[in-house]
This record gives structure tokens, C-alpha cells and sequence, in this order.
């Protein structure tokens, strides 16, 4: 079945700087890339999402871009703020279709003001 | 927006209890998912359900069921609490896929602890 490898675990950075987050995966038919920010206390929530059929989305100061060939996607926040801390999550749908996702094990991202 | 309910934020149960968490969303999504979540190994899928009545072993079933009597409801079973399942336990729904929206809807969770 598909695997999911995410790094950094954790990354800390100065406001305004740059956070990239990175992840692999095993499963060639994967089609479907979601990133998910968890804040304190609550539950996973959708950010930005990438399809197999394009290299890169933009939304506003995120940032996602896959390579199918190495089978690797990575996150990429911009001008970073303190409420941009959080511990994000990268998933893959592996070959069962959109339904199913397997995740990383998340990296806990600090900015610090 | 879509709102994914679980029933308890914590819940402190002895071991060997049969102990049920409830999910409940407002909006007509088929899919339901059971994750838990451990430090240092994300988000693991324990059951998920695609239709009422219907339920597919995810990749760490042993030790719980499931039950989807309703569309809107999904109930999570540890049927003799243990110790290792001490975890957060996050609901999350998703609409038939088709229409363009793939991103799952979590709830808060349910921060499980057995003594």
C-alpha cells in the first residue's frame, strides 16, 4: 500500500522568512496530494490541494508543488506569520481512489515574531 | 459550511470498558472516516464507511468497530478498552467524489484516555 515520509518533524523559522515542508511517496497511481493545517486543539482542516495533472498551485502565500518522476510534493509558505504555526500534514490517495488518504506524520511548524 | 460533531472532546475510560465515540455531520456526505492520531506517526485510518450500513477495514481495525446506521452518524467501538488505544480520535467526512471536492472535513476530535 501506499507510504507517506514527511520532513522536517518540526521547523522553526523567524517571521517573514520561508517554510518548505516535504514529502515522498511509494505508490506510483496516487493521484490526489492534500495538505492539512491542525492548530491547537482542533482538527485537520484542507489548505491547499494539488492533482496529479499539474506541477504547481498557488494560493495567495502557500504554495504546493509535485514532482511525479521522483514522487515527491512539497509545501511552501511564504512570508511567514505567527498564526501560520501549527502542525501541518501532507496525504497521498494511493491507488484506491480519492476516498481513502494516507498521511504523513506531520511537522510542527513555529514562527516565531 | 460542513460541520463534523463529535460527542466528546475528552473521555477518561478504565480498561476493559466498551466505550463508543460518536461522529455526526450536517451535511449529505457519503464518506466517513474513523482516524486516530499518535505523536510521531500522524494520522492512521481505522475504518471508514461509503454509504449507510456499509464499512471497510482501514489500515488498524484490530480492536474496534464500526456502525453506520444513519448517513449522518458514525460510531467508532472499542469493544474492551486497552491501554495502546490511548489516542486522539478524529471523524472526518467527504462528499461522493465526482463533483470536484476531494478535501476531507474533520471534527475537533476526541481525546481518548484509558487507565
Amino acid at each position: 500500500g501506499e507510504n507517506v515520509e514527511q520532513h522536517p518533524s518540526t521547523l522553526s523559522v523567524q517571521e517573514g522568512d520561508s517554510a518548505v515542508i516535504k514529502c515522498t511517496y511509494s505508490d506510483s497511481a496516487s493521484n490526489y496530494f492534500p495538505w492539512y493545517k491542525q492548530e491547537l486543539g482542533k482538527g485537520p482542516q484542507l489548505i491547499i490541494d494539488i492533482r496529479s495533472n499539474v506541477g504547481e498551485k498557488k494560493d495567495q502565500r502557500i504554495a504546493v508543488t509535485l514532482n511525479k518522476t521522483a514522487k515527491h510534493f512539497s509545501l511552501h509558505i511564504t512570508e511567514t506569520q505567527p498564526e501560520d504555526s501549527a502542525v501541518y500534514f501532507c496525504a497521498a490517495s494511493g491507488n484506491t481512489g480519492f476516498q481513502k488518504l494516507v498521511f504523513g506524520t506531520g511537522t510542527r511548524l513555529l514562527v516565531s515574531p | 459550511d460542513v460541520k463534523v460533531t463529535q460527542s466528546s472532546r475528552y473521555l477518561v475510560k478504565r480498561t476493559g470498558e466498551k466505550v463508543f465515540l460518536e461522529c455526526v455531520q450536517d451535511m449529505d456526505h457519503e464518506n466517513m472516516f474513523w482516524y486516530r492520531q499518535d505523536p510521531g506517526l500522524g494520522l492512521r485510518l481505522i475504518y471508514f464507511s461509503y454509504d449507510v450500513k456499509m464499512k471497510e477495514k482501514g489500515d488498524i481495525p484490530e480492536g474496534y468497530s464500526v456502525s453506520r446506521e444513519k448517513k449522518e452518524r458514525f460510531s467508532l467501538i472499542l469493544e474492551s478498552a486497552s491501554t495502546n488505544q490511548t489516542s486522539m480520535y478524529l471523524c472526518a467526512t467527504l462528499p461522493r467524489t465526482g463533483g470536484g471536492n476531494y478535501g476531507y472535513t474533520f471534527g475537533s476530535g476526541t481525546r481518548l484516555t484509558v487507565v
